[in-house]
């Protein structure tokens, strides 16, 4: 079956940089792109990019411009989201999930990782 | 940007009842809507995609209908294992992007 783990629970100092893993499995990682997803605590779901695994082409929202790097090792089936310049406005649970591509077809998030909370503090 | 506008914001409803939650993209986007339901401390679950098209394991009892810019994700009997948020998503554009979420109580 389909699946998605990512790495553990993060502290990190302001300042910092963080970065989370997704290892899939189940499935032809080449097959799908990895999309990446951060939830703040009590808030709602916000996209942040997404990775083709094949090429290896990215797509950042706007906003993360400049501070996100998302990678992926297809030797381990693994995908890899950093994020710089932490502040506490990036404390917030990070969701890996299959899917994201260049066509409306490719981008359905049908499995999803079991979430990385980052927490960003002093 | 497109925007993703959901309502109710939040719906109280009976066992058993009907339920529908509306959502409004600002632009366009032909089918390219999922919807998603996120209990606490859980990741997103695919509920529907392409708008309609329920996703393999989802109970009978969810659907969804629209295109354009109108769509809607119907409940036809709520049930106690439906307490949950449920978002929208548009994948037409390069950018995908989330409604603001609707949190489904039972009365």
């Amino acid at each position: 079956q389909v699946q998605l783990v990512q790495s553990g629970s993060e502290l990190k100092n302001p300042g910092a940089s963080v970065k989370v893993s997704c290892k899939a499995s189940g499935y032809t990682f080449s097959d799908y792109g990895i999309t990446w997803v951060r939830q703040a605590p009590g808030q709602g779901l916000e996209w942040m990019g997404w990775i083709t695994t094949y090429i290896g082409n990215t797509n950042y929202a706007q906003s993360l411009q400049g501070r996100v790097t998302m990678t992926t090792d297809t030797s381990t089936s693994t995908a890899y989201m950093e994020l710089r310049s932490l502040t506490s406005a990036d404390t917030a649970i990070y969701y890996c999930a299959r899917g994201g591509g260049n066509y409306p077809t490719a981008r359905v998030n049908d499995h999803w990782g079991q979430g990385t909370l980052v927490t960003v503090s002093s | 940007d497109i925007q993703m506008t959901q309502s109710p914001s939040t719906l109280s409803a009976s066992l058993g009842d009907r339920v529908t939650i509306t959502c409004r993209a600002s632009q366009y986007i032909s089918v390219w809507l999922a919807w998603f339901q996120q209990k606490p401390g859980k990741p997103p679950k695919l509920l529907i995609y392409k708008a309609s098209y329920l996703e393999d394991g989802v109970p009978s009892r969810f659907s969804g209908s629209g295109s354009g810019t109108e769509f809607t994700l119907t409940i036809s009997s709520l049930q106690p294992d439906d307490v949950a948020t449920y978002y929208c998503q548009q994948y037409n554009q390069y950018s995908p992007a989330f409604g603001h979420g609707t949190k489904v109580e039972i009365k």
